[in-house]
């Protein structure tokens, strides 16, 4: 059974303070890992897909990172604007209707 | 930009009755999915869809659970005699390719009392 482990489950920063989320995953064989921002009673809105161990991601303040057993998040000078729930999602090779294992998340706030 | 969008937007119902969500996916895309989300809980994915017929579902959508493309741009999730445990967030998505990122709508809030 695929398995998606974020941590932590909470991160309160000050604005500017950088830090990294972790997603870790279990599956097998994977074809893609994704990054999402929710923000409290929206959908999931896109970041990053990450398809191979060693591959890197950049948008804005935020990059993805992936190895072949977990996937980081790094957010650099982060403004209260970033402040959301992070969610990390994998896609296995064998699903055939591109199914998303979602993780339980990393809630955000970024304090001014 | 392109976006799916999902009415309405909030629906109460009483237990034992018949709701359907509609979305509209991305007016290209191939791959149409629902997933919904209880209140403090994750993302579940229930079902995908594609060439007009369900390519995987999980072990949360059975029989109470369909999918249907009634015409070239809607996708409705019809919910049959619902129960206190269906309220949730309720998620379309929808990509272009398997593999591919899916884009989520805003979501259905369903409450049942």
């Amino acid at each position: 059974e695929d398995q998606v482990t974020q941590s932590p489950e909470a991160l309160r920063l000050q604005e500017g303070e950088s830090s990294s989320l972790n997603c870790s995953y279990t599956v097998s064989g994977l074809r893609g890992l994704f990054w999402y921002r929710q923000d409290p009673g929206k959908g999931p809105e896109f970041l990053f897909t990450l398809y191979s161990a060693g591959e890197e991601k950049e948008k804005e303040r935020l990059k993805a990172t992936l190895t072949k057993k977990e996937s980081f998040l790094h957010i650099t000078a982060p403004k209260p604007e970033d402040s959301a729930t992070y969610l990390c999602a994998v896609q296995a090779m064998k699903t055939s209707g591109s199914r998303l294992t979602f993780g339980e998340g990393t809630q955000l706030t970024v304090n001014p | 930009e392109p976006e799916v969008t999902q009415t309405p937007s909030h629906q109460v119902t009483q237990m034992g009755q018949e709701v359907i969500l509609r979305c509209v996916p991305i007016s290209n895309h191939l791959y149409f999915y629902w997933y919904r989300q209880i209140l403090g809980q994750k993302v579940e994915f229930l079902v995908s869809f594609y060439n007009n017929e369900i390519s995987e579902k999980s072990e949360i959508f059975d029989d109470q659970f369909s999918v249907e493309r009634p015409d070239g741009s809607n996708f409705t999730l019809k919910i049959r005699s619902t129960k206190l445990e269906d309220s949730a967030m309720y998620f379309c998505a929808s990509s272009s390719d398997r593999g591919t990122e899916a884009f989520f709508g805003q979501g259905t809030r369903l409450t049942v009392v």
